[in-house]
């Protein structure tokens, strides 16, 4: 059974960099048998999907257009994790952050992580 | 990018009741949607996927149908643990997008 675990602060100052990791259990990140996303929800913006990282012969990334200017997802084989960061932080930015995990299908979804960005 | 429209926005019935929730596509995406079950505090859940295979573990009362454009996810007897906002969610093309989302309520 696939678990996801996310971590990282939950206050970023404006202008600065959103950093959150997601532990994965269960399954490798290198696994070609799933893609590894986050997704952020808010009640202005509803459930946004930010950006995946997957490998099939090599390390890929997709980014939102609406983030993709900002956005890095990471994959961390040593420590079985991948992350997000999210430059130059707005107050827009604040929201529930959710890692997901599945090939075609987002399943299964870290316990979320409240960010609010404030000064 | 392809939006996605569910229907109603919230939807109150009693125990025992059929609820219907649909959802629309702003193009076709054959049968390429999942449902999700988000219970407050709690990360949204797969529910269906394929529009109509019921994720394990799952109960049977959740169903889904359609393709293409229009998709419906049934409860055919509404349980009280099924007070929960409800997502529609394509997987065509990227970016995947998000239906807004449907409340329902016990009465």
């Amino acid at each position: 059974q696939v678990q996801l675990h996310q971590s990282g602060p939950g206050l970023v100052k404006p202008s600065q960099t959103l950093s959150l990791t997601c532990a994965i259990s269960g399954d490798s990140v290198s696994s070609k048998s799933a893609t590894w996303s986050w997704i952020r929800q808010s009640p202005s913006r509803g459930l946004e999907w930010l950006g995946r990282t997957y490998y099939n012969s090599k390390w890929h990334s997709d980014y939102a257009a609406s983030v993709k200017s900002r956005i890095t997802i990471n994959p961390d084989t040593s420590k079985n994790q991948f992350s997000l960061q999210l430059n130059s932080a707005t107050p827009e930015d604040t929201a529930v952050y959710y890692c997901a995990g599945g090939l075609f299908w987002f399943d299964p979804w870290g316990q979320g992580t409240l960010v609010t960005v404030s000064s | 990018d392809i939006q996605m429209t569910q229907s109603p926005s919230s939807v109150s019935a009693s125990v025992g009741d059929r609820v219907s929730i649909t959802c629309r596509a702003s193009q076709g995406i054959s049968t390429w949607l999942a449902w999700f079950q988000q219970k407050p505090g709690e990360a949204p859940k797969l529910l269906i996927y394929a529009a109509s295979t019921l994720q394990s573990g799952v109960p049977s009362r959740f169903s889904g149908s359609g393709s293409g454009t229009d998709f419906t996810l049934t409860i055919s007897s509404l349980q009280p643990g099924d007070l929960a906002t409800y997502y529609c969610q394509q997987a065509y093309s990227f970016p995947r997008t998000f239906g807004q989302g449907t409340k329902v309520e016990i009465k």
